[in-house]
Protein backbone atom coordinates (compact mmCIF):
# COMPACT_ATOMS: atom_id res chain seq x y z
CA UNK A 1 0.00 0.00 0.00
CA UNK A 2 1.09 3.84 -0.25
CA UNK A 3 3.52 4.73 2.42
CA UNK A 4 4.21 7.86 3.47
CA UNK A 5 7.43 8.76 5.68
CA UNK A 6 7.83 11.65 8.25
CA UNK A 7 10.99 12.98 9.66
CA UNK A 8 11.91 13.22 12.39
CA UNK A 9 9.80 10.97 14.51
CA UNK A 10 10.64 13.20 17.86
CA UNK A 11 12.32 16.70 18.48
CA UNK A 12 13.28 18.64 21.32
CA UNK A 13 14.85 22.01 21.25
CA UNK A 14 15.04 25.50 23.25
CA UNK A 15 13.08 28.16 22.93
CA UNK A 16 13.12 29.79 19.33
CA UNK A 17 14.64 27.20 17.48
CA UNK A 18 12.89 26.69 14.32
CA UNK A 19 12.37 23.13 12.94
CA UNK A 20 11.98 21.56 9.88
CA UNK A 21 9.70 18.23 9.25
CA UNK A 22 9.57 16.40 6.25
CA UNK A 23 6.77 14.21 4.44
CA UNK A 24 7.58 12.11 2.27
CA UNK A 25 5.42 10.08 -0.39
CA UNK A 26 7.50 6.66 -1.05
CA UNK A 27 6.12 4.86 -3.67
CA UNK A 28 3.04 7.16 -4.84
CA UNK A 29 3.06 10.96 -6.18
CA UNK A 30 0.98 13.32 -3.88
CA UNK A 31 -0.21 16.15 -5.28
CA UNK A 32 -1.83 17.16 -2.25
CA UNK A 33 -0.57 16.94 1.31
CA UNK A 34 -2.09 17.90 4.55
CA UNK A 35 -0.95 18.94 8.16
CA UNK A 36 -2.33 17.94 11.26
CA UNK A 37 -1.83 18.85 14.73
CA UNK A 38 -2.86 16.83 17.56
CA UNK A 39 -2.40 18.25 21.11
CA UNK A 40 -2.96 15.38 24.03
CA UNK A 41 -6.07 13.87 23.84
CA UNK A 42 -8.07 15.94 20.96
CA UNK A 43 -8.42 15.27 17.76
CA UNK A 44 -6.39 16.39 14.96
CA UNK A 45 -6.84 19.48 13.84
CA UNK A 46 -5.96 20.34 9.76
CA UNK A 47 -3.23 23.11 9.64
CA UNK A 48 -3.04 23.44 5.89
CA UNK A 49 -3.48 21.59 2.95
CA UNK A 50 -0.51 21.74 0.97
CA UNK A 51 -0.35 21.51 -3.11
CA UNK A 52 2.67 20.59 -5.15
CA UNK A 53 3.79 23.75 -6.90
CA UNK A 54 1.64 26.22 -5.26
CA UNK A 55 1.13 28.05 -1.80
CA UNK A 56 -0.31 26.13 0.77
CA UNK A 57 -4.02 26.80 2.13
CA UNK A 58 -4.05 27.55 6.15
CA UNK A 59 -6.86 27.02 8.28
CA UNK A 60 -8.12 29.80 10.37
CA UNK A 61 -6.17 30.48 13.14
CA UNK A 62 -3.06 28.97 11.73
CA UNK A 63 -0.06 31.75 11.15
CA UNK A 64 0.99 31.11 7.92
CA UNK A 65 4.33 32.97 8.47
CA UNK A 66 4.96 30.69 11.91
CA UNK A 67 4.14 27.04 9.92
CA UNK A 68 5.97 27.76 6.53
CA UNK A 69 4.82 24.90 4.45
CA UNK A 70 7.04 23.89 0.67
CA UNK A 71 5.48 21.33 -1.14
CA UNK A 72 8.05 21.59 -4.42
CA UNK A 73 7.79 18.28 -5.45
CA UNK A 74 5.16 15.58 -6.36
CA UNK A 75 6.91 13.81 -3.30
CA UNK A 76 7.82 15.80 -0.76
CA UNK A 77 6.07 18.44 1.82
CA UNK A 78 8.11 20.20 4.50
CA UNK A 79 6.56 22.40 7.32
CA UNK A 80 8.81 24.62 9.05
CA UNK A 81 7.78 25.99 12.68
CA UNK A 82 9.19 29.32 13.18
CA UNK A 83 10.57 30.44 16.41
CA UNK A 84 9.45 27.41 18.44
CA UNK A 85 7.77 28.15 21.56
CA UNK A 86 6.68 25.44 24.04
CA UNK A 87 3.05 26.49 23.47
CA UNK A 88 3.82 24.76 19.90
CA UNK A 89 4.84 21.17 21.37
CA UNK A 90 2.56 19.17 19.91
CA UNK A 91 2.42 16.08 17.78
CA UNK A 92 2.64 16.71 13.92
CA UNK A 93 1.17 14.60 11.40
CA UNK A 94 1.13 14.56 7.80
CA UNK A 95 -0.57 12.77 5.63
CA UNK A 96 -1.31 12.19 1.73
CA UNK A 97 -4.03 11.55 -0.67
CA UNK A 98 -3.50 8.82 -3.13
CA UNK A 99 -4.37 9.57 -6.52
CA UNK A 100 -6.12 13.16 -6.13
CA UNK A 101 -9.41 11.19 -5.09
CA UNK A 102 -11.43 13.27 -2.62
CA UNK A 103 -13.38 9.90 -1.68
CA UNK A 104 -9.83 8.21 -1.12
CA UNK A 105 -8.67 7.62 2.74
CA UNK A 106 -5.63 9.07 3.11
CA UNK A 107 -2.01 7.86 4.34
CA UNK A 108 -0.46 9.06 7.36
CA UNK A 109 3.07 9.47 7.98
CA UNK A 110 4.41 8.45 11.75
CA UNK A 111 4.10 11.46 13.12
CA UNK A 112 6.86 14.10 15.21
CA UNK A 113 6.86 14.78 18.42
CA UNK A 114 7.88 18.18 18.90
CA UNK A 115 8.85 19.36 22.44
CA UNK A 116 9.62 22.94 23.11
CA UNK A 117 11.62 24.15 26.22
CA UNK B 1 -22.53 21.41 17.21
CA UNK B 2 -19.67 19.68 16.42
CA UNK B 3 -19.29 18.92 12.81
CA UNK B 4 -18.60 15.05 14.42
CA UNK B 5 -19.26 13.85 17.72
CA UNK B 6 -17.76 10.97 19.43
CA UNK B 7 -18.61 9.56 22.87
CA UNK B 8 -14.98 10.06 24.68
CA UNK B 9 -15.78 6.79 26.31
CA UNK B 10 -13.32 5.12 27.65
CA UNK B 11 -15.45 1.96 26.85
CA UNK B 12 -14.35 -0.78 29.09
CA UNK B 13 -14.75 -4.00 27.84
CA UNK B 14 -13.96 -7.42 28.64
CA UNK B 15 -12.40 -9.99 25.87
CA UNK B 16 -14.10 -11.62 23.51
CA UNK B 17 -17.09 -9.27 23.48
CA UNK B 18 -19.10 -7.50 21.19
CA UNK B 19 -19.05 -3.48 21.48
CA UNK B 20 -20.72 -0.82 19.20
CA UNK B 21 -19.90 2.60 19.37
CA UNK B 22 -21.52 5.67 17.04
CA UNK B 23 -20.41 9.00 15.29
CA UNK B 24 -22.76 11.60 14.37
CA UNK B 25 -21.58 14.28 11.40
CA UNK B 26 -23.17 17.85 11.42
CA UNK B 27 -23.11 18.02 7.37
CA UNK B 28 -25.60 15.87 5.07
CA UNK B 29 -23.62 16.73 2.11
CA UNK B 30 -20.89 14.84 3.50
CA UNK B 31 -19.61 12.14 0.98
CA UNK B 32 -17.30 9.71 2.68
CA UNK B 33 -16.84 8.18 6.06
CA UNK B 34 -13.80 6.02 7.93
CA UNK B 35 -12.81 5.06 10.87
CA UNK B 36 -9.51 5.28 11.66
CA UNK B 37 -7.45 3.27 14.56
CA UNK B 38 -5.37 5.31 16.58
CA UNK B 39 -2.75 3.92 19.61
CA UNK B 40 -1.50 6.09 22.02
CA UNK B 41 1.18 8.01 21.04
CA UNK B 42 1.07 7.31 17.26
CA UNK B 43 -0.45 8.26 13.96
CA UNK B 44 -3.83 7.02 13.06
CA UNK B 45 -4.31 4.24 11.13
CA UNK B 46 -7.16 3.66 8.13
CA UNK B 47 -9.56 0.81 9.74
CA UNK B 48 -11.92 0.87 6.92
CA UNK B 49 -14.02 3.03 4.59
CA UNK B 50 -17.80 2.92 5.43
CA UNK B 51 -19.99 2.11 2.22
CA UNK B 52 -23.51 3.14 1.83
CA UNK B 53 -24.69 -0.41 2.14
CA UNK B 54 -22.62 -1.12 4.99
CA UNK B 55 -19.53 -3.47 5.24
CA UNK B 56 -18.19 -5.92 7.00
CA UNK B 57 -13.89 -6.52 7.28
CA UNK B 58 -13.59 -9.98 9.63
CA UNK B 59 -14.90 -8.87 12.84
CA UNK B 60 -15.72 -5.54 12.16
CA UNK B 61 -18.40 -3.80 11.06
CA UNK B 62 -19.19 -0.40 10.37
CA UNK B 63 -22.65 1.06 8.81
CA UNK B 64 -23.90 4.22 7.54
CA UNK B 65 -27.39 6.00 8.18
CA UNK B 66 -27.78 8.96 6.53
CA UNK B 67 -30.86 9.83 7.73
CA UNK B 68 -30.01 10.13 11.19
CA UNK B 69 -26.71 10.86 9.80
CA UNK B 70 -24.52 8.68 11.45
CA UNK B 71 -21.74 5.79 11.10
CA UNK B 72 -21.12 2.97 13.85
CA UNK B 73 -18.30 0.48 13.91
CA UNK B 74 -19.17 -2.79 15.40
CA UNK B 75 -16.26 -4.81 16.87
CA UNK B 76 -17.23 -8.55 17.95
CA UNK B 77 -14.94 -10.91 19.38
CA UNK B 78 -12.89 -8.26 21.11
CA UNK B 79 -8.80 -8.96 21.40
CA UNK B 80 -6.84 -7.77 23.88
CA UNK B 81 -5.33 -5.70 20.43
CA UNK B 82 -8.07 -3.86 20.06
CA UNK B 83 -7.51 -1.36 22.93
CA UNK B 84 -7.18 1.47 21.37
CA UNK B 85 -8.87 5.20 20.29
CA UNK B 86 -11.44 4.67 17.08
CA UNK B 87 -11.68 8.12 15.03
CA UNK B 88 -14.58 8.76 13.29
CA UNK B 89 -13.90 10.75 9.95
CA UNK B 90 -16.05 12.64 7.45
CA UNK B 91 -15.02 14.34 3.96
CA UNK B 92 -16.34 17.41 4.13
CA UNK B 93 -18.17 18.28 0.64
CA UNK B 94 -15.66 17.87 -2.20
CA UNK B 95 -12.73 19.44 -0.93
CA UNK B 96 -10.81 16.36 0.29
CA UNK B 97 -10.57 17.87 3.46
CA UNK B 98 -10.97 14.96 6.20
CA UNK B 99 -13.42 16.33 9.65
CA UNK B 100 -11.89 14.61 13.03
CA UNK B 101 -14.05 13.12 15.46
CA UNK B 102 -11.95 13.42 18.86
CA UNK B 103 -12.03 9.68 19.76
CA UNK B 104 -13.49 6.89 21.65
CA UNK B 105 -11.67 5.18 24.04
CA UNK B 106 -11.56 1.36 23.86
CA UNK B 107 -10.37 -0.63 26.28
CA UNK B 108 -10.03 -4.18 26.62
CA UNK B 109 -9.88 -6.26 29.56
CA UNK B 110 -8.90 -10.08 29.92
Amino acid sequence: GAVVSQHPSWVICKSGTSVKIECRSLDFQATTMFWYRQFPKQSLMLMATSNEGSKATYEQGVEKDKFLINHASLTLSTLTVTSAHPEDSSFYICSALVGGLGNQPQHFGDGTRLSIL
Amino acid sequence: RKEVEQDPGPFNVPEGATVAFNCTYSNSASQSFFWYRQDCRKEPKLLMSVYSSGNEDGRFTAQLNRASQYISLLIRDSKLSDSATYLCVVNSDSNYQLIWGAGTKLIIKP
